[in-house]
């Protein structure tokens, strides 16, 4: 099983809505990644996760809340959202940390905030 | 992290090879190559990966310079399916992330 899978596909919120992405692999990989992708722009890093701890935190804002409860599963949730925070969220994972490892990625969650 | 540099866009036709260029002047003697590539609608998906060698699998191939400073991504008989965005990443040995660039936009001609 290859495969890291993401809940929900699409997602509408308002701004003042509290909800939750969720991001699942059975690959028995240890590392774990989200990403934002803004339309017709490449995927930027969010947050890194390894050994279920929180390992980058690429200075974004506290309305996006990552959890990683255990190693199989990453959560991010999301509150007070802005209109400009619509995007696809991306969720990845890694055997390990390294340079050298494959980073296998899941479909993504489709955001958009009214 | 080291820059790669990449055309925008380039087109192919179906049935026929495809070479992606890639460049990376600035490429430190750890840093790995990484090709993903993104369909329409679909998270990125990894293609290859190198050091210093050239590389083969199911997908493509990896053709790396002698001096490490470029590579290419070889598609060897196009698809429709092939029509993505290919990003050639760079990552060093004790890297925790991957930096996308803008990549290039293949498309293929039926």
């Amino acid at each position: 099983d290859t495969e890291v899978t993401q809940t929900p596909k699409h997602l509408v919120m308002g701004m003042t809505n509290k909800k939750s992405l969720k991001c699942e692999q059975h690959m028995g990989h240890r590392a774990m990644y989200w990403y934002k992708q803004k339309a017709k722009k490449p995927p930027e890093l969010m947050f890194v996760y390894s050994y279920e701890k929180l390992s980058i935190n690429e200075s974004v804002p506290s309305r996006f809340s990552p959890e990683c409860p255990n190693s199989s599963l990453l959560n991010l949730h999301l509150h007070a959202l802005q209109p400009e925070d619509s995007a696809l969220y991306l969720c990845a994972s890694s055997p390990t940390l390294g340079g050298w490892e494959t980073q296998y990625f899941g479909p993504g969650t489709r955001l958009l905030v009214l | 992290d080291a820059k790669t540099t990449q055309p925008n866009s380039m087109e192919s036709n179906e049935e026929e090879p495809v070479h992606l260029p890639c460049n990376h002047s600035t490429i430190s003697g750890t840093d790995y190559i990484h090709w993903y590539r993104q369909l329409p609608s679909q998270g990125p998906e990894y293609v290859i990966h190198g050091l210093t060698s050239n590389v083969n699998n199911r997908m493509a191939s990896l053709a790396i310079a002698e001096d490490r400073k470029s590579s290419t991504l070889i598609l060897h008989r196009a698809t429709l399916r092939d029509a993505a965005v290919y990003y050639c990443i760079l990552s060093f040995q004790g890297a925790q992330k991957l930096v996308f660039g803008q990549g290039t936009r293949l498309t293929i001609n039926p």
